[in-house]
């Protein structure tokens, strides 16, 4: 079975602090896609990245880096010097890239970030 | 633009009465879907279809249908709601290998 746990519900930090989001997954296959949404307020989900099973090379996106740990089945992701605008929920998913399972994505129950000023 | 529209986005409706949200995409995406968010429970899905006449079932699809006739649209079909069922809907569509793009969402509260 597919399980994706993210153990923080709620975090709140003060603006420019940096702050880790915890995702840590459990899956069968071998082969598989990690993604990460942002919610913000307005309720719209956001897609920040995807990652593949074959690719634990970590990624820096301006303030947001993801660092993909194969060996311990996680895929944090933390923010760098956080802004107010950086408030909303953030959810981790898991997805196989093949067979009967590929249609269906796994998501974690979310971590709400407040960043304060 | 590129988008997933849903209709209608918000809803309150009775215990019973039958409903449809509508979901539509104009990108050509083989795969669409349906998620229910529910607080402390994040997101869920419904169901889901890999191209048009092929659906199946996702984690909670009970008290829920879905036909795909077309490939640009995946409408979600409650037969008879229950309050348990209020919930905010989300459709999305991706292309074979890729990331979900998500609908704005319906807000549904069943009474």
């Amino acid at each position: 079975a597919q399980k994706v746990t993210q153990a923080q519900t709620e975090i709140s930090v003060v603006e420019k602090e940096d702050v880790t989001l915890d995702c840590v997954y459990e899956t069968r296959d071998t082969t598989y896609y990690l993604f990460w949404y942002k919610q913000p307020p307005s309720g719209e989900l956001v897609f920040l990245i995807r990652r593949n099973s074959f690719d634990e090379q970590n990624e820096i996106s301006g303030r947001y880096s993801w660092n993909f740990q194969k060996s311990t089945s996680s895929f944090n992701f933390t923010i760098t010097a956080s802004q107010v605008v950086d408030s909303a929920v953030y959810f981790c998913a898991l997805r196989a890239l093949y067979g009967g399972s590929q249609g269906n994505l796994i998501f974690g129950k979310g971590t709400k970030l407040s960043v304060k000023p | 633009e590129a988008q997933v529209t849903q209709n209608p986005r918000y809803l309150i409706t009775v215990t019973g009465k039958k409903l449809t949200v509508t979901c539509s995409q104009n990108m050509n995406h083989e795969y669409m879907s349906w998620y229910r968010q529910d607080p402390g429970l994040g997101l869920r899905q419904i169901y889901y279809s890999m191209n048009v006449e092929v659906t199946d079932k996702g984690d909670v699809p009970e008290g829920y249908k879905v036909s795909r006739k077309e490939k640009r649209n995946f409408p979600l079909i409650l037969e008879s709601p229950s309050p348990n069922q209020t919930s905010l809907y989300f459709c999305a569509s991706r292309p074979a290998g890729n990331e979900q793009f998500f609908g704005p969402g319906t807000r549904l509260t069943v009474l």
